[in-house]
């Protein structure tokens, strides 16, 4: 069964430079979850999309911002990168809006973010 | 706001064994979702089983199974018939209900220990 994707899996950047972080959810799912995960720390949310409009909100710094497309793939852009945003960044899908298992989120395997 | 507490950062089990994983949450909701996650070393969240509150009924998948009680707010994960494969971090998650939020709120996780 397809899976939800995330590219790239790795990254490495600069303090104070930029990255974007892109989501292929799995087909017909149509909301969209960005969750950050640092080193020994359980995984925290920080926005949601459903039907390409932001759904909800959570610990987002000012300096990300994310977007859903017509594709229904969301990518995530993090600028003036930080030490402390090396972490873990999980996309996960759900069918909220269509028929299926609405409440399950399915995760993707993550971009490791690393900030030098 | 909801929380999600898991009081063991650590378990271990013999192979063959069975071993139950604790988690609590707090809500004033009626209505929401509880979920297990195995997060095995190449930290993949994988879903393991979920429980819908307003069922009575305990969630069961094949050596999987939880003990939830709703007036206690409690949903503990029972593994039975450990297998090597078991260890990972578990992470128990509850899920809103209410319109526009459907993020996860997670607890800080269980490693668990399989040994031979």
């Amino acid at each position: 069964a397809a899976g939800v994707i995330q590219s790239p899996r790795h990254l490495i950047k600069e303090k104070r430079e930029t990255a974007t972080l892109k989501c292929y959810p799995i087909p017909r799912h149509d909301t969209v979850y960005w969750y950050q995960q640092g080193p020994g720390q359980d995984p925290q949310f920080l926005i949601s999309f459903y039907e390409k409009m932001q759904s909800d909100k959570g610990s987002i710094p000012d300096r990300f911002s994310a977007q859903q497309f017509s594709d229904y793939h969301s990518e995530l852009n993090m600028s003036s990168l930080e030490l402390g945003d090396s972490a873990l960044y999980f996309c996960a899908s759900s069918p909220r809006g269509q028929a299926g298992d609405q409440e399950t989120q399915y995760f993707g395997p993550g971009t490791r973010l690393l900030v030098l | 706001a909801q929380t999600v507490t898991q009081s063991q950062p650590e378990m271990s089990v013999q192979e063959a064994e069975t071993v139950t994983l604790s988690c609590t949450y707090d809500t004033s909701e009626s209505d929401y979702y509880l979920f297990w996650y195995k997060q095995p070393p190449s930290r993949q969240m994988i879903l393991v089983i979920r429980q819908e509150a307003y069922k009575q009924q305990n969630a069961t998948e094949n050596r999987f199974s939880v003990n939830f009680q709703k007036a206690a707010k409690s949903f503990s994960l029972k593994i039975s018939d450990s297998q090597l494969g078991d260890a990972a971090m578990y992470f128990c998650a509850y899920r809103s209900t209410t319109s526009g939020t459907y993020k996860y709120i997670f607890g800080t996780g269980t490693r668990l220990k399989v040994l031979a």
